[in-house]
């Protein structure tokens, strides 16, 4: 099955510097890969996702990247600030259809720490 | 936006006894439900996948008969943890698949402590 590891663990940075997370998957047929954020005791918030007939994917301060022939993709967040520290998580899926039931399986998490 | 509700979103119980969470889907039809269980500090463990109307497929190492999965609507998914024991405790989450855009909707948790 598919299998997802995430660096770093943890992750400090001051404020207004970039901080970037990365992941690495297994299963080749893997297509879909969103990035979330958690913050204690709530639910996974998606603050942005790619799929795999893409590259690059921006949203303002933040942005993944996907390399599917090393299967790696990365989170970049620019200017950070510390409401941007929290907990985020990569997680990948294989698109629902042809026996595939879509599960989505996540990275093991890392504590970004924006220090004023 | 799609909201999948799950109650209750805190739980304390006895050991030994059998505590059920619910996961409703307000607005779209939740064909496929995911259940997740988080202990602090860690990731989100996928437990089972459910299909309305079918049985549920766990992943490796999570007991079916411990961990019971009802998903008998579109609307509709249920966990129940049979005969909970401290270990147990954890915080568990449940995701929907739309498959009408293909994205994930979680519930909000369920902080489960079993004394």
């Amino acid at each position: 099955g598919e299998n997802v590891e995430q660096h770093p663990s943890t992750l400090s940075v001051q404020e207004g510097d970039s901080a970037v997370i990365k992941c690495t998957y297994s299963d080749s047929a893997s297509n879909y890969f969103p990035w979330y954020k958690q913050e204690l005791g709530k639910r996974p918030q998606l603050i942005i996702d790619i799929r795999s007939n893409v590259g690059e994917k921006k949203d303002q301060r933040i942005a993944v990247t996907l390399n599917k022939t090393a299967k790696h993709f990365s989170l970049h967040i620019t200017e950070t600030q510390p409401e941007d520290s929290a907990v985020y998580f990569c997680a990948a899926s294989i698109r629902v259809g042809s026996g595939n039931t879509g599960k989505l399986i996540f990275g093991q998490g890392t504590t970004l720490q924006v220090k004023p | 936006g799609a909201v999948v509700s799950q109650h209750p979103s805190w739980v304390i119980c006895k050991s030994g006894t059998s505590v059920k969470i619910e996961c409703r889907s307000l607005d779209f039809q939740a064909t496929t439900m995911f259940w997740y269980r988080q202990f602090p500090k860690q990731s989100l463990m996928l437990m089972a996948t459910s299909n309305e109307g079918s049985k549920a497929t766990y992943e490796q190492g999570v007991e079916k008969d411990k961990f019971l999965i009802n998903h008998a609507s579109l609307t509709l998914s249920t966990l129940t943890v049979t005969s909970a024991h401290p270990e147990d405790s954890s915080f568990y989450i449940c995701s929907a698949l739309d498959r009408t855009n293909y994205g994930y909707t979680f519930g909000s948790g369920t902080r489960l402590t079993v004394v």
